[in-house]
C-alpha cells in the first residue's frame, strides 16, 4: 500500500526559506510512470500546484512560485523535497504531497498534511 | 493559462438527495478532468478521473460526465458521508489554476 509522508516545521518565520520532505513507502519513486508534486492549501481556500518532479530530476512549477520554488528528489532514500523561500503569511497553508501519473497527471495517492505557518 | 471555475461556491443538501457540481475550463480540455472529495483536515481523496472514470472502491452513487469545457459531478442519493468539499482539476496542462475553488456541500 503506497504511503506518502510529509515532514517538516510547523513554523517559518517570514523571509525565510520553507523546508519540507515526503517520504514514499510501499513503491519506488524511480517509477517510469509518475511524478510527485506538491500542493497546498491555505486556510479555508481552495488547493494551489506548487510543482512536480520526475525521479529523474525533470520539473514542471507553477509560474507563480517558480522564482521561490525549488523541488528536488533523493532516489536512494525514496524521497522527494520542496523548498520555499522568502515566506510571507501568504504561504501559510497545509503543505500536501501527492502521486502524480506521468501521462495522466491527475493526483491518486495524498500526504496526510503538513500544516505550515509563517509567522516571526 | 487554463482557469477553472465551479460553481456553485456552496450547496445545501439533504440525504437521499441527487446534486450536481459543475466545473467549467476557460479553454477545451477534452476529458482531462478529476474530481476529488476532501473532508476537513483531511487530504483531498481522487474520485473520478478522465471525467467519468471511477477511481477504485468510489461508490457508484458518484459519477462525472462532460467533455471540452463542461462537466458535472453528480451524487446519487447523498449519504451522511458525503457531505464535503468537492474540487477538480484539469491535467490537459501545467497550469497555475489547475485547481477550482471547490464546492462546500453541506446538510441542509
Amino acid at each position: 500500500q503506497l504511503q506518502l509522508q510529509e515532514s517538516g516545521p510547523g513554523l517559518v518565520k517570514p523571509s525565510e526559506t520553507l523546508s519540507l520532505t515526503c517520504i514514499v513507502s510501499g513503491d519506488s519513486i524511480s517509477s517510469s510512470n509518475y511524478y510527485w508534486g506538491w500542493i497546498r492549501q491555505p486556510p479555508g481556500k481552495g488547493l494551489e500546484w506548487i510543482g512536480s518532479i520526475y525521479y529523474s530530476g525533470s520539473t514542471y512549477y507553477n509560474p507563480s512560485l517558480k522564482s521561490r520554488v525549488t523541488v528536488s528528489v533523493d532516489t536512494s532514500k525514496n524521497q522527494f523535497s520542496l523548498k520555499l523561500s522568502s515566506v510571507t503569511a501568504a504561504d501559510t497553508a497545509v503543505y500536501y504531497c501527492a502521486r502524480q501519473g506521468r501521462w495522466f497527471p491527475y493526483f491518486d495517492y495524498w500526504g496526510q498534511g503538513n500544516m505550515v505557518t509563517v509567522s516571526s | 493559462d487554463i482557469q477553472m471555475t465551479q460553481s456553485p461556491s456552496t450547496l445545501s443538501a439533504s440525504v437521499g438527495d441527487r446534486v450536481t457540481i459543475t466545473c467549467r475550463a476557460s479553454q477545451s480540455i477534452s476529458n482531462w478532468l478529476a474530481w476529488y472529495q476532501q473532508k476537513p483536515g483531511r487530504a483531498p481523496k481522487l474520485l473520478i478521473y478522465k471525467a467519468s472514470s471511477l477511481e477504485s472502491g468510489v461508490p457508484s452513487r458518484f459519477s462525472g460526465s462532460g467533455s471540452g469545457t463542461e462537466f458535472t459531478l453528480t451524487i446519487n442519493s447523498l449519504q451522511p458521508d458525503d457531505f464535503a468539499t468537492y474540487s477538480c482539476q484539469q491535467y490537459k496542462s501545467y497550469s497555475p489554476d489547475t485547481f477550482g475553488q471547490g464546492t462546500k456541500l453541506e446538510i441542509k
